[in-house]
């Protein structure tokens, strides 16, 4: 149990395109999740959470017109990277925290997205 | 300030013997957890072990135990009996207060078990 699926896992595109990420909770429903950024050998970096239903939340530094998020449901979030540049180029992990709440927060982490802007 | 500092960048261990990644972790709260990852080079992270600032007892998953020490504010991941597929990266983090639902995370540990 408790698995998050992203999709697609690496993607191609040219400078200037968007790029959506999708990030599924494949047997769980997720109040909250979680987008992070991970450049080669460096730690993973908080961007955003998104709660269902309502705005994300953005971590200082980060555009919000640039990375666009949809928490639509209870199992589903996006991504999108707007305008894509080769700055942009990435890991991109998402996590999602079940429902249930349990007393430890645990996240469940997916299996990432790499992008690559030329 | 840095929430979570991870000292080691690299460390080469023979296998079969026992490795300790330190972690120390900045914060006021009195109630926070502090979690270890794993991430091998396919990039998944997978969750290894989580110490809350009110257990009394150090966490243990088989061979994964967490020393913590919380007047130094210290939560080291001790790996027993080191295999070749411990080799990853290692990343502690923590997730600070009672309904704060972020986890910050170390720059990580990169563990090289040798055969």
């Amino acid at each position: 149990g408790a698995v998050v699926s992203q999709h697609p896992s690496w993607v191609i595109c040219k400078s200037g395109t968007s790029v959506k990420i999708e990030c599924r909770s494949l047997d769980f429903q997720a109040t909250t999740m979680f987008w992070y950024r991970q450049f080669p050998k460096q730690s993973l970096m908080l961007m955003a959470t998104s709660n269902e239903g309502s705005k994300a939340t953005y971590e200082q530094g980060v555009e919000k017109d640039k990375f666009l998020i949809n928490h639509a449901s209870l199992t589903l979030s996006t991504l999108t990277v707007t305008s894509a540049h080769p700055e942009d180029s990435s890991f991109y992990i998402c996590s999602a925290r079940p429902y249930s709440g349990r007393v430890n927060n645990e996240q469940f982490f997916g299996p990432g997205t790499r992008l690559t802007v030329l | 300030a840095q929430k979570i500092t991870q000292t080691q960048p690299g460390m080469f261990v023979q296998e079969k013997e026992a490795v300790t990644l330190d972690c120390t972790y900045d914060t006021s709260d009195q109630s926070y957890g502090l979690f270890w990852y794993k991430q091998p080079s396919s990039g998944e992270m997978i969750f290894l072990i989580y110490q809350g600032s009110y257990d009394e007892q150090n966490a243990t998953e088989g061979r994964y135990s967490l020393n913590f020490q919380k007047a130094r504010k210290s939560a080291n991941l001790v790996i027993s009996a080191s295999q070749l597929g411990d080799s990853a990266m290692y990343f502690c983090a923590m997730r600070e207060g009672v309904r704060d639902d972020k986890i910050i995370f170390g720059k990580g540990t990169r563990l090289h078990i040798l055969p």
